[in-house]
């Protein structure tokens, strides 16, 4: 189905484990994102992408990595998991600088 | 840097009347796009609602509209003839217009709407 879709839509971990979300769209946008919500924040740039191998940290950069091989994917990856990073993960995309962005229907990820 | 306030945590409205949100930013700019987004409990982001800054009409889509003060850094959100399906959370956004800047929106910490029937 076309659209921006998100994997897994839940997730627990554990401590100082690895985990990766994943984004996957089907429109060949060009600029993707990963926001985080949290209570009494809203939503909140982690890092974006204006184009396939070209990445650059938002807002809350720290303890994540992504990378854009594809136009299509932007994978998410915390190296180490912190408590501090339970959250509801959504991402993103853009076709390009003047128009709306789409969202994904989050990962509600729990660490534990 | 922009920042967007949205004074009111909840509200409510009862079915078939009418409820405005409230939302204020800052920024030094003079162009960028406004938005309202909607989330259910699905927990799915949906734009209800965009505004250009360069444009003094105020959007409307269907039952939505909005009262855009650029002057006083305002962008409210009226919702009329209110249903049961409106109950969500609301959040006002902002995004820059200039290339370096409009890679990212700026959200408010929203609104929970209840509808009452």
């Amino acid at each position: 189905d076309a659209g921006i879709t998100q994997s897994p839509r839940y997730k627990i971990t554990e401590t100082g484990r690895q985990v990766t979300l994943m984004c996957h769209q089907t429109w060949s946008h060009s600029y993707m994102f990963w926001y985080r919500q949290d209570l009494g924040h809203g939503l909140r740039l982690i890092y974006y992408s204006a184009a396939a191998d070209i990445t650059d940290k938002g807002e809350v950069p720290d303890g994540y990595v992504v990378s854009r091989s594809k136009t299509e994917n932007f994978p998410l990856t915390l190296e180490s998991a912190t408590r501090s990073q339970t959250s509801v993960y959504f991402c993103a995309s853009r076709v390009g600088t003047n128009t709306e962005a789409f969202f994904g229907q989050g990962t509600r990820l729990t660490v534990v | 840097a922009q920042t967007v306030t949205q004074s009111q945590p909840e509200m409510s409205v009862q079915e078939a009347e009418t409820v405005t949100l409230s939302c204020t930013y800052d920024t030094s700019e003079s162009d960028y796009y406004l938005f309202w987004y909607k989330q259910p409990p699905s927990r799915q982001m949906i734009l209800v609602i965009r505004q250009e800054a360069y444009k003094q009409q105020n959007a409307t889509e269907n039952r939505f509209s909005v009262n855009f003060q650029k002057a006083a850094k305002s962008f409210s959100l009226k919702i009329s003839d209110s249903q049961l399906g409106d109950a969500a959370m609301y959040f006002c956004a902002y995004r820059s217009w200039s290339q370096g800047g409009s890679e990212k929106l700026v959200f408010g910490k929203g609104t929970k709407l209840t509808v009452n029937p």
